[in-house]
């Protein structure tokens, strides 16, 4: 049973739009969410995070949304870049005591594809 | 600069053949895991561990074990290498900053 959900498995965008990844979760437990980015051939690195007491974090050219009531978050990119062609993963856990991430849950992962 | 580091990139093994994969980490971290990436599955972890010589089993743990003698290093082991384990392998580290991966090892079982 898949607890957390990307059902769009690829997405193709213009250079300069907006890119927007979607992630459904069905753990209410869940309390601490990331996105990740990989490229072919290199391990996943951390793109940008949120926490379930915010609704909104931004990063530059980033940011993620949190929908808690329909455990849904969702990632924007703008303006898209060629640069930002990747894998990007949804990631969901919950923070321990003393605030250390537990196991990371995957989703399966979106390709995006900036086209120039 | 932080640091995990795979031991190799790609390797190419013969059916049930007994393959080490290791894993060494420089930010003295406690948590270590390994996972698997295939297309259309994403991330799946195969195991973990919180300490030395402490392991968990993750979601997949069939056909493989794992090894922490030091608190660097985290090895997964498959017993007797199948055609179904040929894929991308990712190691990863954490604490309360957050999660470090390598670059994968890219296995391919003949």
């Amino acid at each position: 049973d898949q607890q957390v959900k990307q059902n769009s498995p690829s997405l193709s965008v213009q250079e300069g739009r907006i890119s927007i990844l979607n992630c459904d979760y069905t753990n209410s437990m869940f309390d601490y969410f990331l996105w990740y980015k990989k490229y072919p051939a290199e391990g996943p690195t951390f793109l940008i995070s949120i926490s379930s007491i915010k609704d909104k974090n931004e990063d530059g050219r980033f940011t993620v949304f949190l929908n808690k009531s329909a455990k849904h978050l969702s990632l924007h990119i703008v303006p898209s870049q060629p640069g930002d062609s990747a894998v990007y993963f949804c990631a969901a856990s919950r923070l321990n005591y003393g605030g250390s991430q537990g196991n990371l849950i995957f989703g399966k992962g979106t390709k995006l594809s900036v086209k120039p | 600069d932080v640091k995990v580091t795979q031991s190799s990139r790609y390797l190419v093994k013969r059916t049930g053949e007994k393959v080490f994969l290791e894993c060494v980490q420089d930010m003295d971290h406690e948590n270590m895991f390994w996972y698997r990436q295939d297309p259309g599955l994403g991330l799946r972890l195969i195991y973990f561990s919180y300490d030395v010589k402490m392991k968990e089993k993750g979601d997949i743990p069939e056909g493989y074990s794992v090894s922490r003698e030091k608190k660097e290093r985290f090895s997964l082991i498959l017993e007797s290498a199948s055609t179904n384990q040929t894929s991308m392998y990712l190691c990863a580290s954490s604490d309360t900053s957050g999660y470090t991966f390598g670059s994968g090892t890219r296995l391919t079982v003949v």
